[in-house]
């Protein structure tokens, strides 16, 4: 079964608009954390916003948030204001135990976002 | 600034070469990654290194070995490259629990990737 599922293959917005790409997740581990990450077409992996499975405020970084709804166990990355700089993959990943006193880190496929002007 | 360098934004090798992928970071982080990334699947955990010379075997490790011999440097081995290996490489580095505090704890920084073309 997926851990993190991303429904959205690829979305459109129109630039200064809002848009929530959404973000499904499966734990049993009480305590993890949930990540947004960007990656333009240079390949890099950008960190956005994290979000701990015990904080009780939706975690906010300037125009991204995260909606987080724990009894739902989903964890959704809102865009304000989008910017055609916005046009990116966009990933969520999860960070659970992992063996070791480790922690492991599980990924989505992933949401392409494309801002028309 | 965390750096986290891949030593080859793209390569092209042949079939039954022996492929090493190499990465540093600079940030004293005692984790490190090996992912890679093909369409439609996202991110996949190849192997993982919590400290000098251990390492675990993540979620596709068939065909790949790992190489950490100090703490900035996680390197990954194609032993013999196949045409199924071609896929974009993505190393990354974080902090282990108790190394740091506050939301750094959590975080992986990657590198730019490299891009593996295999012939």
């Amino acid at each position: 079964a997926q851990k993190i599922t991303q429904t959205q293959p690829g979305m459109f917005v129109q630039e200064k608009e809002a848009v929530t790409l959404d973000c499904t997740y499966d734990t049993s581990d009480p305590s993890y954390g949930l990540f947004w990450y960007k990656q333009p077409s240079s390949g890099e992996m950008i960190f956005l916003i994290y979000q701990g499975s015990y904080d009780q405020q939706n975690a906010t970084e300037g125009r991204y948030s995260l909606n987080f709804q724990k009894a739902r166990k989903s964890a959704n990355l809102v865009i304000s204001a989008s910017q055609l700089g916005d046009s990116a993959m966009y990933f969520c990943a999860m960070r659970e135990s992992g063996t070791s006193g480790t922690y492991k880190y599980i990924f989505g496929t992933g949401t392409r976002l494309k801002v028309l002007a | 600034d965390v750096k986290v360098t891949q030593s080859s934004r793209y390569l092209v090798k042949r079939t039954g070469e022996k492929v090493f992928l190499e990465c540093v970071q600079d940030m004293d982080h005692e984790n490190m990654f090996w992912y890679r990334q093909d369409p439609g699947l996202g991110l996949r955990l190849i192997y993982f290194s919590y400290d000098v010379k251990m390492k675990e075997k993540g979620d596709i490790p068939e065909g790949y070995s790992v190489s950490r011999e100090k703490k900035e440097r996680f390197s990954l081995i194609l032993e013999s490259a196949s045409t199924n290996q071609t896929s974009m490489y993505l190393c990354a580095s974080s902090f282990s629990f108790g190394q740091a505090g506050g939301i750094a704890k959590n975080i992986q920084y990657f590198g730019a990737g490299t891009r593996l073309s295999v012939l």
